[in-house]
């Protein structure tokens, strides 16, 4: 099983639809969750950072986290055709005993307008 | 301005040769990265560093080296040995590990010719 795993892309929706993007990570003590945005050719930018069960919003982001479950999700309201992007979940992993950040695949999103 | 700067932006390199990557970093971070991203790919973690004068392997470090000598440095070496170099690469800071954000830099893009 792959540390971090994201819904398979690229997912499209009509511009001012919700876009879901959806994150499952292996390590159980796992404790802080991140949603990273990356436009083509260009390097990561950080949207979301969530560290307790429950939802947080910012915006037009909501992140929710479900530790039970380890599953992480990020919501975007109102999708504009600017949110297309790829979006990277990441999970902090202390495996080795060292506090690291693992990326998932990502997942690549279409807003049409 | 606070951030992370990687120089240069494009590289090229010829075969046999090894090239370093410059990463530079002035938000006072502890921890520091290096990552891997090849087309329409995650981002790959090649080595990682929590203090100065100690470094970790990633999940791919084969024929990289990296030095982490002072606090705002982390350069990273593509030696002869790595065979398949051409990728985008990354370099990302966070205050205290994988438990905090991580901010990347801009991005250097290797190419072998």
């Amino acid at each position: 099983q792959k540390e971090v795993e994201q819904n398979s892309g690229p997912l499209s929706v009509p511009e001012g639809a919700i876009a879901s993007l959806n994150c499952t990570y292996s390590d159980r003590v796992s404790q802080s969750f991140f949603w990273y945005r990356q436009y083509s050719g260009k390097s990561p930018e950080l949207i979301m950072s969530i560290y307790s069960n429950g939802d947080k919003e910012d915006g037009r982001f909501t992140a929710q986290l479900n530790k039970a479950s380890q599953y992480v999700s990020l919501l975007i309201r109102d999708s504009q055709p600017s949110d297309s992007a790829t979006y990277l979940c990441a999970v902090n992993s202390v495996k080795t005993s060292y506090d690291k950040v693992i990326f998932g695949p990502g997942t690549s999103l279409s807003v049409i307008p | 301005d606070g951030g992370i700067t990687q120089s240069p932006k494009y590289l090229f390199r010829k075969e046999g040769q090894n090239v370093t990557l410059s990463c530079e970093q002035n938000l006072n971070h502890d921890a520091m990265y290096w990552y891997r991203q090849d087309p329409g790919q995650g981002l790959r973690l090649i080595y990682y560093s929590q203090i100065v004068n100690d470094f970790q392997k990633g999940d791919i470090a084969e024929g990289y080296s990296v030095s982490r000598e002072k606090k705002e440095s982390f350069p990273l070496t593509v030696t002869s040995a790595q065979k398949n170099p051409t990728a985008f690469y990354l370099c990302a800071s966070s205050q205290t590990g994988g438990n905090t954000e991580a901010f990347f830099g801009q991005g250097t893009r290797l190419t072998v010719v």
